[in-house]
């Protein structure tokens, strides 16, 4: 079967750097997806990754490494309103988006 | 309008009532996609749509349908709602060109609770 790991719940402080780590196991691979959530509302999208390697955008950055189906998303300067849940999607072989359930992320002064 | 629109915001429904969800997108998106989210558990494809006059089923099609009559709109159809259809559900669409492939961009979702 397919299925997409994640923590469930991390706290961190403001200011701080927090790395939010997702493994997967799917049928093929055509790309890795972040996206943030904040309670609710719908889930925006973040960062892409389809090659080995870090993506850097801003205070958020993605890192993939396929033989080892991992992936992470490092958010640096932590601001409160980082508080979201953040998800992992992989692209399959179909082309069909799936999903972990997301990470719940908590930041305290 | 800009992006995707939902509606209703939220519902609730008696059980074995019928109850359509809409949704409609103005980027001229090929692809949409409804998704039911539950707690612990993620998002859940429930069916798709790749391009204009096609459709297909997700992880959790049952008791549900859609139909994609044109490019824009993709409503969700609950024929008999049970309490286990309670849930939030976001529509999607993809295709938008210059983006990184098959970019998801979500609406903001309608809450149905069903009693």
């Amino acid at each position: 079967g397919q299925n997409i790991d994640q923590p469930t719940e991390m706290t961190a402080t403001e200011g701080a750097i927090v790395q939010i780590n997702c493994t997967y196991q799917t049928s093929g691979f055509n790309g890795l997806f972040w996206y943030q959530q904040h309670a609710g509302e719908a889930p925006t999208f973040l960062s892409y990754n389809v090659l080995d390697g870090l993506e850097e955008k801003g205070r958020f950055s993605s890192f993939l490494s396929r033989s080892k189906g991992y992936s992470y998303l490092l958010l640096k300067e932590l601001q409160m309103k980082d508080s979201a849940s953040y998800l992992c999607a992989v692209l399959d072989s179909n082309y069909q988006l799936i999903w972990g359930a997301g990470t719940k992320l908590i930041i305290k002064p | 309008i800009a992006g995707i629109t939902q509606a209703p915001t939220s519902q609730i429904l008696a059980a074995g009532r019928r109850m359509t969800l809409r949704c409609t997108q103005d980027m001229r998106h090929n692809a949409m996609y409804w998704y039911r989210q539950d707690l612990g558990l993620g998002l859940r494809l429930i069916h798709y749509s790749n391009t204009a006059g096609t459709t297909g089923k997700g992880e959790v099609p049952d008791g549900y349908s859609v139909s994609r009559a044109n490019t824009d709109d993709f409503p969700l159809t609950l024929a008999s709602a049970v309490p286990s259809q309670t849930s939030v559900y976001f529509c999607a669409s993809s295709g938008e060109a210059g983006g990184p492939a098959d970019t998801q961009y979500f609406g903001p979702g309608t809450r149905l609770t069903v009693l």
